[in-house]
């Protein structure tokens, strides 16, 4: 399979824990999205790289939310002393950069679902 | 900054009717415009999307979508659904290629048998 994979799918843990996501993006891609989606809601953007740079950060992301592309690869998107606020889905997103070759479109995994209790 | 709109939170609809859901976007500059599937526990899937040209696209599984600057709409269509349709829609708008996504708050298909 060569699409976005994310992992976990599903994670529950005690408000205070720390908790990480990862994302793999579509090989080819530059561009890596993270979003949070609460229940009944549209996508809200958190962050995104280009390549190893991350561009832009919304202001949903606090200082508890940190995101990391080391290698211009893969992704992670970290939640220290998670609160049960940040129950949600999150999404991560790739899509190529400027460029004739690229189609417009983000192209999305299939989200890391935190409970938190 | 950009946003998006989609009046209409839950449409009902009986399988085999029509249907058009309904999104509006505020921008002062030009925009691309697209329309993602949101099924069950899953992530989002591009159904159709407008980046210049003809203001009629097409799509996947039967739907189409109509740009309407002056009206600043993009209402997504599909003449005959199926009960698998039934899912969440949302409209988004970005100002380039690449760029960041602005969502619409979605909306709610469920088709009855």
């Amino acid at each position: 399979d060569t699409g976005v994979s994310q992992d976990p799918r599903h994670k529950i843990t005690k408000r205070g824990q720390n908790v990480t996501f990862r994302c793999d993006p579509i090989s080819e891609h530059n561009r890596l999205y993270w979003y949070r989606q609460t229940l009944g809601q549209g996508p809200e953007f958190l962050t995104y790289f280009q390549n190893e740079a991350q561009l832009e950060k919304s202001r949903l992301l606090s200082d508890r939310f940190s995101a990391e592309r080391p290698k211009g690869s893969f992704s992670t998107l970290e939640i220290q002393r998670t609160e049960q606020g940040d129950s949600a889905m999150y999404l991560c997103a790739s899509s190529l950069g400027p460029g004739t070759t690229n189609t417009g479109e983000l192209f999305f995994g299939e989200g890391s679902r935190l409970t938190v209790l | 900054a950009q946003s998006v709109t989609q009046l209409d939170s839950q449409v009902p609809v009986f399988e085999e009717a029509p249907v058009e859901l309904r999104c509006n976007y505020s921008s002062s500059v030009s925009v691309y415009l697209f329309w993602y599937v949101q099924y069950p526990n899953q992530g989002l899937q591009l159904l159709l999307k407008y980046l210049s040209g003809s203001t009629l696209v097409k799509g996947i599984n039967g739907f189409e979508a109509e740009f309407n600057k002056s009206q600043t709409s993009f209402h997504l269509r599909k003449p005959s659904v199926h009960i698998s349709d039934t899912a969440e829609y949302f409209c988004a708008v970005t100002l380039n290629y690449g760029q960041n996504f602005v969502f619409g708050p979605g909306t709610r298909l469920s088709v009855l048998p």
